[in-house]
């Protein structure tokens, strides 16, 4: 069965440097999605990406967050300079882009992000 | 205000036995989707079953099904026969705007329950 695939599982970095989190999206798929989970809190939607470029993004996502789609299969996101509370479960998602209601966004098994 | 409230932190249930799990949500927009996951200890996001506002027909895909309550806002999720492989973090999801293109608009979450099954 086709999945989101996310890599690294699990990334340190320090405070004040880049951090790339890559996704591999379901193939078929046009929407892709990113989210994170802050220890013990909730879900939280970052940023929506269709046709290459953003289709909806949330507060969190300020002028430290990017997201690209370099090539046909990986889609990314960028944070410039990490914060310590950019500490964090990253989770990248997909779906079709059906205009049908039950439109199935798919999550990979997410990168927890460390920033010491 | 809180879009999708999940009251119960924790639930426990004995394998074999059904089990519900809460989730209320409050939206103005008449038209909308609501949305279970699943996330077990090993993190990833597993989608279990969705909603629509104008389905006429609770939601059922296998030993999960939906209790939807409109009126209530209500939308709880029943596990029958629970197994122990059941166990994990369960969160109830929104998206609204469904009728006017939103299908793809993002998800709003509730915080979860954690669901442990007693052998």
């Amino acid at each position: 069965e086709p999945e989101v695939t996310q890599t690294p599982s699990h990334q340190v970095t320090q405070m004040g440097q880049e951090v790339i989190l890559r996704c591999v999206p379901i193939s078929n798929h046009l929407y892709f999605y990113w989210y994170r989970q802050i220890l013990g809190q909730k879900v939280e939607f970052l940023v929506s990406f269709y046709n290459n470029e953003i289709s909806e993004k949330s507060e969190i996502f300020d002028d430290q967050f990017s997201v690209e789609r370099p090539d046909g299969s990986n889609f990314t996101l960028k944070i410039r300079s990490t914060k310590l509370e950019d500490s964090a479960m990253y989770f990248c998602a997909s779906s079709k882009g059906q205009l049908i209601a039950k439109n199935i966004q798919y999550f990979g098994a997410g990168t927890r992000l460390s920033v010491l | 205000a809180q879009k999708i409230t999940q009251t119960q932190p924790g639930m426990f249930v004995q394998e074999k036995e059904a089990v519900t799990l809460d989730c209320t949500y409050d939206t103005s927009d008449p038209s909308y989707g609501l949305f279970w996951y699943k996330q077990p200890s090993s993190g990833e996001m597993i989608f279990l079953i969705y909603q629509g506002s104008y389905d006429q027909q609770n939601a059922t895909e296998g030993r999960y099904s939906l209790n939807f309550q409109k009126a209530r806002k209500s939308a709880n999720l029943v596990i029958s026969a629970s197994q122990l492989g059941d166990s994990a973090m369960y969160f109830c999801a929104m998206r609204e705007g469904e009728s006017s293109g939103g299908s793809n608009y993002k998800l709003t979450f509730g915080k979860g329950t954690l669901l442990t099954v007693n052998p």
